[in-house]
């Protein structure tokens, strides 16, 4: 089945990590995605990852991935206030539709 | 490269009546999906459509939704006949159809049904 999980809050500290978790059920997804959006606004692609890569780093961004336990998750490193929003992970499906999942709210505070 | 444009960004009808959103992908994009989020939720995927053809349309509900991308002019998702429970946010999103499959989402249609 399509089902993409996330916890739906995550309150830290400006300057610490942020450490953002997904699960996905299909195990033959080809690329798996983290994508950011802002109160009133679309979703603004952060990065992706190929499914036979186990890590992705992009500046302030990790990606970690564990296909034997299908779990994925988002470091953010010295995180900002600015990085306050909804994190959602995404997983695309053969048919190249991508499945979203619920969505972590990011709350950082000063 | 004006992005993904979304058409209106608000709009606001009473039951019954018809909505109409507009869609135009990013310059050399082929490929538009359209996505619905409710309030406090996550993106449901809705339809997948390339030029003058439908190719995944399982997220769409069976009755008073449809979804076109003709050949010339944007993507519409019409829906008829409006229920409250169709108020929600509607996104599009292009591609170009090859790669990564990397979506670029439109800011969104914010559907309110009176």
């Amino acid at each position: 089945g399509e089902d993409v999980e996330q916890s739906l809050f995550l309150s830290v500290r400006e300057g610490d990590s942020s450490v953002i978790n997904c699960t996905y059920t299909d195990s033959s997804s080809t690329y798996l995605y983290w994508y950011k959006q802002e109160p009133g606004a679309g979703l603004q692609l952060l990065t992706y990852i190929f499914s036979n890569m186990d890590m992705k780093q992009d500046q302030r961004l990790t990606v970690l991935l564990n296909k034997k336990d299908k779990h994925l998750s988002l470091r953010i490193a010295d995180t900002q206030t600015g990085d306050s929003a909804i994190y959602f992970c995404a997983e695309s499906m053969d048919t190249d539709k991508l499945i979203f999942g619920t969505g972590t709210r990011l709350q950082v505070f000063p | 490269n004006a992005g993904v444009m979304q058409n209106p960004r608000h709009l606001v009808r009473r039951r019954g009546q018809e909505a109409r959103l507009r869609c135009s992908p990013m310059k050399g994009h082929s490929h538009v999906y359209w996505y619905r989020q409710l309030p406090e939720e996550g993106l449901k995927f809705m339809v997948y459509l390339q030029k003058e053809n439908i190719i995944d349309e399982s997220g769409m509900p069976k009755e008073r939704f449809s979804a076109e991308f003709p050949k010339e002019g944007p993507s519409i998702l019409r829906i008829q006949q409006v229920v409250r429970g169709d108020s929600a946010a509607y996104f599009c999103a292009s591609e170009t159809g090859s790669g990564a499959n990397v979506l670029t989402f439109g800011a969104g249609s914010r559907l309110t049904v009176l």
